[in-house]
């Protein structure tokens, strides 16, 4: 089993819906993320979290929500999604401190018609 | 993210080529990590480098971080199909709290 589970792994939605992805880990890491990958953009932090009562914006955070509901799952919310929200959702785990790479688990494509 | 470039973008090899990957920070790094992506799929941990002059090698891959700390190249020796995927790296900065900044990536492709 994966360490780093993202749900659902594919998602077609239309403009104005909610809606949730969901990341479970088994880590037993304290710092999740989530990013999103576009295009030419590379990857860009949305949200991360330092633990269950940390909660910190990232670089792109607008349009965007999380909860942290566990130290193990961290699941990130399009409150009205729209088109330009069609990208590859990233979560990821860390252990924390510094020298700690980040994994990732297989990501979330999202597309908005 | 300008902070971070990396170069080329695309890169299409013989197999069994050598080929370089270089990822250029605008300011000094603490961390500079290095990861491979398969198209549409997670990243998947590389190696990590801290130290001026620090070298890492795993498989036929080896990594290595300048002496001033704000370039990094990624060194792939005699390249085989499965070394093809999209290569990043990510820069952690002091002060950013374990939060990485990605480069943009380098698309390899390795031709029979």
């Amino acid at each position: 089993d994966a360490d780093v589970t993202q749900t659902p792994r594919n998602r077609i939605t239309k403009t104005g819906k909610r809606i949730m992805l969901e990341c479970s880990q088994t880590k037993g890491h304290d710092r999740m993320y989530w990013y999103r990958q576009d295009p030419g953009l590379g990857l860009r932090l949305i949200y991360y979290s330092f633990d269950v009562k940390d909660i910190n914006k990232g670089e792109i955070s607008d349009g965007y929500s999380v909860s942290r509901q566990a130290q193990a799952k961290f699941s990130l919310s399009l409150e009205s999604a729209i088109p330009n929200q069609t990208a590859l959702y990233f979560c990821a785990t860390s252990a924390g401190a510094f020298d700690q790479p980040q994994h990732f688990g297989d990501g979330t494509r999202l597309s908005i018609l | 993210s300008q902070e971070l470039e990396q170069s080329p973008q695309s890169l299409i090899v013989q197999e069994g080529k050598n080929l370089t990957i270089n990822c250029t920070s605008s300011k000094t790094l603490y961390g500079l990590y290095w990861y491979k992506q398969k198209y549409g799929e997670g990243l998947i941990f590389l190696m990590m480098l801290q130290k001026g002059g620090e070298e890492k090698s795993h498989e036929k891959i080896t990594a290595k971080l300048d002496e001033k700390k704000q370039q990094s190249s990624l060194h792939i020796t005699a390249s085989q199909p499965s070394h093809a995927g999209i290569y990043l790296c990510g820069a952690e900065y002091t002060g950013t709290a374990s939060k990485l900044t990605f480069g943009t990536g380098t698309r390899l492709q390795v031709t029979l």
